[in-house]
């Protein structure tokens, strides 16, 4: 596609239900990062993906929080037992390769209301 | 302390001035600093990214870096309501990208 896409762009949940929110990067993008963005702050990292490496998982902020990306290219990020505090815009961003002189480039986002 | 520090603002500029944002990083081995506008309730899209020392021009933007004093600037010439928006300075270290919180800019017509 021309762009990272997201889905779903807004998600209402319960408390203690779990979520799944979906990123598809662009293609031939090996990199693939999360992120969440709560009002007013900036971009918090979570978890990042390159190729067929085993992921960096420190940003996740507990053990609620898991994500998996299949075949090297669509991720998934699963909140269970969502609790408030995790509302937010999560937002995913690929690029080409990690070399930092390469520029990420973010989808829409899935903005999540935890009631 | 946090590894990316900008302003939060609230910056205004009058159309047709300059607008100057500040960034500055804790980590010396920051690798590339990044530049993103992020329009309300949108994503952020890439401005600029520099990684050498020195300036980097682009249209009306301009990047600057001084590693020495781990600061990155971006100047924003003939400022256009159009440009009212959050900007977001990102500096990556190997693998993570770390943001700040960004500067609110508003362009005054």
């Amino acid at each position: 596609g021309a762009g990272v896409s997201q889905s779903p762009s807004n998600k209402v949940t319960e408390k203690g239900k779990d979520v799944e929110l979906r990123c598809d990067p662009i293609s031939g993008h090996t990199a693939l990062y999360w992120y969440r963005q709560s009002l007013g702050q900036g971009l918090e990292f979570l978890i990042y993906f390159q190729g067929n490496s085993a992921p960096d998982k420190s940003g996740l902020p507990s053990d609620r929080f898991s994500a998996e990306r299949t075949g090297g290219s669509v991720s998934t990020l699963t909140i269970q037992r969502t609790q408030q505090e995790d509302s937010a815009v999560y937002l995913c961003a690929s690029s080409r390769w990690t070399s930092g002189a390469d520029t990420q480039y973010f989808g829409p986002g899935t903005r999540l209301t935890v009631l | 302390q946090k590894e990316v520090e900008q302003n939060s603002g609230p910056l205004s500029v009058p159309e047709g001035a300059i607008a100057s944002l500040n960034c500055t990083y804790s980590d010396r081995g920051s690798q590339s600093f990044f530049w993103y506008r992020q329009y309300s309730g949108k994503s952020p899209e890439l401005i600029m990214f520099i990684y050498s020392n020195g300036d980097k021009e682009d249209g009306r933007f301009t990047a600057q870096l001084n590693k020495a004093s781990q600061y990155v600037s971006l100047l924003i010439r003939d400022s256009q309501p159009s440009d009212s928006a959050t900007y977001l300075c990102a500096v990556n270290i190997g693998n993570q990208f770390y943001f700040g919180t960004g500067t609110s800019l508003t362009v005054i017509p």
